[in-house]
């Protein structure tokens, strides 16, 4: 089975510009999750859904970042205009709902450099 | 200017030896407890969950322990493998939230062969 998907994989832009990344969860599950890891603040939650709704966004950083899921199959995290501090690995992650048990798989991250 | 990170807690074992990995959660009022792993260049990757109307759970070499009384969890790795070399995340959830998570800091485990 394929396992979440995200793309891509690396990117590389220059402050200011628009940066898209790119999610999707596994078949059938129900909870999609995205998250920043640096190593000044460890692994945050930015924005979770539940059927394709945004349930908590309160980790979102400033209005720079936008969060979407238009359908149960794909979600995308924007951010514009990109700055140097937000250079990060961003993870998605999907569960397959809000009941016990709540594992979450993660996708392989997205690696972003923000020059 | 230089920047500050994190500095993880690191446990270095003999290959073979056990493995003992600790985390101290938040929130007393959390309901369950997952631990994963997280190898470089790679995303966190599930290795065991525990309720909270437990105290111990056991899989494949690894054995989680729930001590709710001092709010601590441990994640307990039997004949230590170099593959085992990782960063473990212990989480948690507490008052369901959609399922969200809270995740530890995280602890660096080197294995010696």
């Amino acid at each position: 089975d394929a396992g979440v998907i995200q793309s891509p994989r690396h990117e590389v832009t220059e402050m200011g510009q628009e940066v898209t990344l790119r999610c999707k969860p596994i078949s059938g599950h129900n909870s999609l999750f995205w998250y920043r890891q640096t190593m000044m603040r460890g692994l945050e939650l930015l924005i979770y859904f539940n059927n394709n709704v945004p349930i908590d966004d309160s980790g979102m950083p400033e209005d720079r970042f936008s969060a979407k899921m238009p359908n149960a199959s794909f979600s995308t995290l924007k951010i514009q205009p990109s700055e140097p501090r937000d250079s990060a690995v961003y993870f998605c992650a999907s569960s397959k709902g809000v009941n016990l048990p709540y594992e979450q798989y993660f996708g392989p991250g997205t690696r972003l450099t923000v020059t | 200017g230089e920047s500050v990170g994190l500095h993880l807690p690191t446990l270095s074992v003999q290959e073979g030896d056990n493995s003992i990995i600790n985390c101290a959660y938040s929130n007393s009022a959390s309901d369950y407890f997952i631990w994963y792993k997280q190898e470089s260049g790679k995303g966190p990757q599930f290795i065991i969950d525990i309720r909270s109307n437990m105290d111990k759970r056991q899989g494949q070499r690894v054995t989680v322990l729930l001590n709710k009384t001092v709010k601590h969890l441990s994640l307990q790795i039997a004949a230590t493998q170099p593959g085992d070399s990782a960063v473990y995340f212990c989480a948690e959830n507490f008052n369901n939230q959609g399922g969200k998570l809270i995740f530890g800091q995280g602890t660096e485990l080197s294995v010696k062969p």
